[in-house]
């Protein structure tokens, strides 16, 4: 059982679109990661979250903690947000040093 | 740039060797991770230091050691490789634990032959 599940697990959208990526997660946790892997293979760290929503230019993450759920969201999609993103938690009861990986979600936007 | 420098970028080996992965933090940080990336696993957490000392555990097999050096430079021990241990390795940095940001480095591809 993967304690963490990404939707969808490939999306392709047209150029300027609205994206969500969804998390869900079975284990409470103290942080959650929204990390981007592009297709060269580099890794960049998007989004830290613990509570409510946070904001980077087009890019918005929330996260519920009740409901155990974060999503990822791109404003106005460009060809350059295709790669790879991929949803990190870090269990509480693994004194939160741990991380459990979603299997990511691959995008691809179109021009 | 992330600041944070993995060598060699590339390994080719064969079944039954050693290698070790290096990995520099980013100038300040003290906590290092080690990740591994299989075709068919996906990101994997490893083993996580912090100012020299252990911190946490994952799956990491018992082959398998790292240390974290007085300087802050982190190495990743793998013995005895085996096929499927082809991967890429990912060292990552951060100020502290799960609560910050971490800063990924390039990796290091792993090739068992």
């Amino acid at each position: 059982k993967n304690e963490v599940e990404q939707s969808p697990q490939n999306l392709t959208a047209q150029e300027g679109e609205f994206i969500t990526i969804n998390c869900s997660y079975s284990v409470g946790i103290s942080a959650l990661h929204w990390l981007q892997q592009h297709p060269g293979g580099g890794i960049v760290s998007l989004f830290m979250l613990s509570s409510g929503k946070k904001k980077h230019g087009r890019l918005i993450a929330t996260i519920n903690i009740q409901e155990k759920h974060s999503s990822l969201h791109i404003t106005a999609s460009h060809p350059r947000d295709s790669a790879v993103y991929i949803c990190a938690v870090a269990p509480r009861r693994l004194a939160g040093n741990q991380f459990y990986f979603g299997t990511g979600t691959s995008l691809t936007v179109i021009p | 740039d992330s600041g944070v420098t993995q060598t060699p970028k590339h390994l080719i080996t064969a079944t039954g060797q050693r290698v070790t992965l290096r990995c520099s933090p980013r100038s300040g940080d003290l906590s290092v991770y080690w990740y591994q990336q299989s075709l068919d696993q996906g990101l994997q957490f490893l083993i996580q230091y912090y100012n020299g000392e252990e911190r946490a555990k994952g799956n990491i097999l018992e082959r398998f050691s790292a240390q974290q050096f007085p300087d802050l430079h982190s190495e990743l021990n793998l013995s005895s490789l085996e096929l499927g241990d082809s991967a890429l390795y990912f060292c990552a940095s951060s100020v502290g634990g799960a609560e910050n940001i971490q800063y990924f480095g390039a990796g290091t591809r792993l090739s068992v032959l």
